[in-house]
């Protein structure tokens, strides 16, 4: 089976921009989770999806938002981007909650 | 509320030793699980192990032993004739039942360097 992929790998973008990452989940997984990776806080979960609905939300506020589609691919945006926000954002699937969870290999998100 | 604690920043060790990994725990939930991740330098989480709260036997997985201790909320993970490979941050984690949700709440990581 194919692992959990996110696309693009690598991003510089502009303080004030927006993003939006993605992230296609395993096959057959229909939990997708959401997590900010960064030196100084660690890695911190976002929020998660699970057929098509927000499920648990981390502590981050409303700048971060996300969705999933019906194949379970998620996205996830990002709005009036901060320096604070450079960070590696992982994604990761999961068969059922609960259960291990399989990360994709991020993308690095550089704001200058 | 609940906390991971990896009290190990780093850790060095030459190949062939052994080396174990800390990580303690806290939470108010009857029902948790506890995961341990790998994070080479590509940056991937690498899964390794997940335990429920009901299952304190201790686990083997070739070089790797997992010790679970519910009385002193500990969860730790020894490499047994550590090799350059394993070289990575290792990451506890912990999931809690009552969100019915997947939100693992991650310890600070322990960066492991294995000298050859």
């Amino acid at each position: 089976k194919a692992g959990v992929t996110q696309t693009p790998r690598y991003l510089i973008k502009t303080r004030g921009q927006q993003v939006t990452l993605s992230c296609s989940p395993i096959s057959g997984h229909r939990s997708v989770s959401w997590y900010q990776q960064t030196p100084g806080q660690g890695l911190q979960f976002l929020f998660e999806y699970f057929s098509e609905t927000q499920r648990n939300k981390g502590n981050f506020p409303g700048r971060f938002s996300g969705r999933q589609f019906s194949n379970s691919r998620s996205e996830m945006n990002v709005s009036t981007l901060e320096l604070g926000d450079s960070a590696l954002y992982l994604c990761a699937s999961s068969a059922e909650a609960l259960h291990e969870q399989y990360f994709g290999p991020g993308t690095r998100l550089t704001v200058t | 509320a609940q906390k991971v604690t990896q009290a190990q920043t780093e850790i060095s060790v030459v190949e062939k030793e052994d080396v174990t990994l800390d990580c303690v725990y806290e939470t108010r939930d009857t029902t948790y699980y506890l995961f341990w991740y790998k994070q080479p330098p590509s940056g991937e989480l690498v899964f390794l192990i997940r335990r429920n709260s009901f299952d304190e036997q201790n686990e083997i997985s070739g070089r790797y032993s997992w010790n679970f201790q519910k009385s002193t909320s500990s969860f730790n993970f020894t490499i047994t004739a550590s090799q350059v490979v394993d070289s990575a941050v290792y990451f506890c984690a912990l999931s809690e039942a009552q969100t019915g949700a997947n939100n693992l709440f991650f310890g600070t990581g322990t960066r492991l360097t294995v000298i050859p």
